[in-house]
């Protein structure tokens, strides 16, 4: 199993759609996550921390289940401007080096 | 405030030549990364360095990849002996000790001819 799994996509949703991506990891002893998004050619954008608690930063929510060992993304009212590949990223246990996803790829129809 | 910079932002390198690809890390941050990217694929974590401590070389792909980081600022990542299979972006990072929110340069595309 690989340490940290994501869809790949592509998920075709119309504008205006809810959406949503799961990011799973497979050490159950990791603390801290992260949600980025990235454009074609571009480097990656830091678009959420992820807090045990949840947390919203306007269209998008990001969870924790601890659980069942899984990150979520959650897209409200998808734009045109949302179209990218989102990645997610998990610590190592201990460290603070980073594994990342190979990211889920969006596309917002018109 | 100015971003992580990296140079150059294109390589072009003969099979067998050496290169260095630079990283400036934003200001105050201690921990710095370095990944590859391949066309269409994820990133793959290379080596990060935080503050004072040895680096944590465990995704270097072979003893032909080295880096270091002078002063605790400005990173170098030096492949030698380059081949084809070197032919990626090489992203790198930085975050503050406080929340190691990764915050990225805009990479070196490098092609190995």
């Amino acid at each position: 199993r690989k340490e940290v799994e994501q869809d790949p996509g592509p998920f075709n949703v119309p504008e205006g759609a809810t959406v949503a991506f799961n990011c799973t990891y497979s050490n159950s002893a990791s603390q801290s996550f992260f949600w980025y998004r990235q454009d074609c050619r571009k480097e990656p954008k830091l678009l959420m921390s992820v807090y045990s608690s949840g947390n919203e930063d306007g269209r998008f929510t990001a969870q924790l289940n601890r659980a069942s060992q899984y990150i979520s993304l959650l897209i409200r009212d998808s734009k045109l401007s949302d179209s990218a590949t989102y990645l997610c990223a998990v610590n190592t246990p201990g460290t603070y080096k980073y594994i990342f996803g190979t990211g889920t790829r969006l596309k917002v129809l018109a | 405030g100015a971003g992580v910079s990296q140079s150059p932002s294109n390589k072009v390198t003969e099979k067998g030549k050496d290169v260095e690809l630079r990283c400036d890390p934003i200001s105050g941050h201690t921990a710095l990364y370095w990944y590859r990217q391949s066309l269409g694929q994820g990133l793959e974590f290379l080596i990060y360095f935080q503050g004072n401590s040895a680096p944590d070389k465990s995704g270097l792909p072979s003893d032909r990849f080295s880096a270091e980081r002078t002063g605790g600022s400005v990173s170098t990542l030096t492949i030698q002996r380059t081949q084809q299979e070197d032919s990626a972006v090489y992203l790198c990072a930085s975050s503050s000790p406080q929340d190691y929110e990764q915050y990225f340069g805009p990479g070196t595309r490098l092609t190995v001819t």
